[in-house]
């Protein structure tokens, strides 16, 4: 089973308004992260927010927010007023477990975001 | 700018060479993971070195190996290329250890072409 989904594989958006990215994730751990990154065509992958299982508060940084529904298994981002330079490739990756044996990112398979002037 | 720098950028190799990459992590930070992303997929995780040992390793063959030194820079070697190894190669690197957010941050990545 995908551990991580992300079903939207293409998304046009209007310049200005905000778009919602779906991601949902699967996981039997208690402790895990969420993580957003945004891959431009350049390939660089650009960290964007991070959310913990035990944090209480949707996370935000500045223009991006997580609507994060714990008992839905659903982290999706939030872009507000989007802006031409937010069109890329953007992928949901979850770490499962905080202890120092969990290391890696799983990931979805993205969605891509273009942003229409 | 992540101060995450991954060499050389672009790289084309025949089947059955041998490829190194190279990654300089970001100061302060002992962790250094490896992924490969195939084209229109996510990322899939190779590896991961702490402290120069390896700290974990993803569903790769043994011809995937990987070094880490003690200015914590890291090595990617691939023996025997194949034809699917051909892809964008990521370096992230990580506090490491006892840090539950622990960001990983990546370089530009090494896009690998195996004719």
């Amino acid at each position: 089973a995908q551990k991580i989904t992300q079903t939207q594989p293409g998304m046009f958006v209007q310049e200005k308004e905000a778009v919602t990215l779906d991601c949902t994730y699967d996981t039997s751990d208690q402790s895990y992260g969420l993580f957003w990154y945004k891959q431009p065509s350049s390939g660089e992958m650009i960290f964007l927010i991070y959310q913990g299982s035990y944090d209480e508060q949707n996370a935000t940084e500045g223009r991006y927010s997580l609507n994060f529904q714990k008992a839905r298994k659903s982290a999706n981002l939030v872009i507000s007023a989007s802006q031409l330079g937010d069109s890329a490739m953007y992928f949901c990756a979850m770490r499962e477990g905080l202890g120092d044996s969990n290391y890696q990112l799983i990931w979805g398979a993205g969605t891509k975001l273009i942003i229409k002037p | 700018e992540t101060g995450v720098t991954q060499s050389p950028t672009h790289l084309i190799k025949t089947r059955g060479q041998q490829v190194t990459l190279r990654c300089s992590s970001q100061s302060g930070h002992n962790t250094v993971s490896w992924y490969q992303q195939a084209l229109g997929q996510g990322p899939q995780f190779i590896f991961q070195y702490y402290r120069e040992e390896e700290n974990g390793r993803g569903n790769f063959p043994p011809r995937f190996s990987g070094l880490q030194f003690p200015n914590y820079s890291s090595e990617l070697n691939v023996n025997a290329l194949e034809l699917d190894d051909s892809a964008l190669y990521l370096c992230a690197s990580s506090l490491g250890r006892g840090v539950a957010k622990n960001i990983q941050y990546f370089g530009a990545g090494t896009r690998l072409s195996v004719l």
